[in-house]
């Protein structure tokens, strides 16, 4: 069965530092892999996805994740975080029949 | 478009209680979901909807209802609301129109949080 561990329920950056989200799956068939966000009293909007194509997928806000299959995961990053960004972002795969297995969220805070 | 809407926002409900968290979607979205959030526990999926007429359970079923009678609507329903269902509900829908699964993206709605006393 397919499951998400998302490491780190909480990160904390600077405004202009390095954002790192992780994420790793399981799964027993090539997956599809996706990145939510939820802003704060929001529904969840979708931020990029992997469906077997280029292994660096980019996506809104400037955030982009690697799909490692030899690692079995699919970190998020973005080189420079902006006070908007803080949020909560939750990895995602969808299983054999398109139904999504989320992670538990990684609540990111981002300081002046 | 509005995309996938929720009513209500908020609601609180007495213990035993029903009540109807409805979800209505312009897209005209083959496949439906309902998913609950608590706290630290991510998303689970209640019930999923893959046409009108066609409803399957999902992780989490147990106190809920569903009905799909319109490809627009989605209503979900509470019979005996209990503080366990206490929670964020969100809607979704897919435009996946075919059996293969290809990673087809869910959008959702802005949630409604129930609270049960």
């Amino acid at each position: 069965a397919q499951s998400v561990t998302q490491l780190g329920s909480h990160v904390s950056v600077s405004e202009g530092a390095l954002v790192l989200l992780r994420c790793n799956y399981s799964s027993s068939v090539p997956p599809y892999l996706f990145w939510y966000v939820q802003y704060p009293n929001q529904g969840l909007q979708l931020l990029l996805k992997y469906t077997s194509a280029a292994t660096l997928v980019k996506g809104i806000n400037g955030f982009e994740a690697e799909f490692k299959k030899s690692e079995t995961s699919f970190h998020l990053t973005k080189p420079s975080a902006h006070m908007s960004d803080a949020a909560e972002y939750f990895c995602a795969v969808s299983d054999s029949t398109d139904k999504l297995i989320f992670g538990t969220g990684t609540r990111l805070q981002v300081f002046p | 478009n509005a995309g996938v809407t929720q009513t209500p926002k908020f609601r609180i409900l007495k213990i035993g209680q029903s009540m109807t968290l409805q979800c209505t979607q312009d897209m005209n979205h083959n496949y439906m979901y309902w998913y609950r959030q608590d706290p630290g526990m991510g998303l689970k999926l209640i019930y999923y909807s893959v046409g009108a007429g066609i409803t399957d359970k999902g992780e989490v079923p147990n106190g809920y209802n569903v009905s799909r009678s319109t490809t627009e609507d989605f209503p979900l329903r509470l019979e005996l609301a209990a503080p366990s269902q206490t929670s964020v509900y969100f809607c979704a829908s897919s435009p996946r129109t075919s059996g293969v699964p290809l990673g087809d993206t869910q959008y959702f709605g802005p949630g409604t949080r129930l609270t049960v006393l």
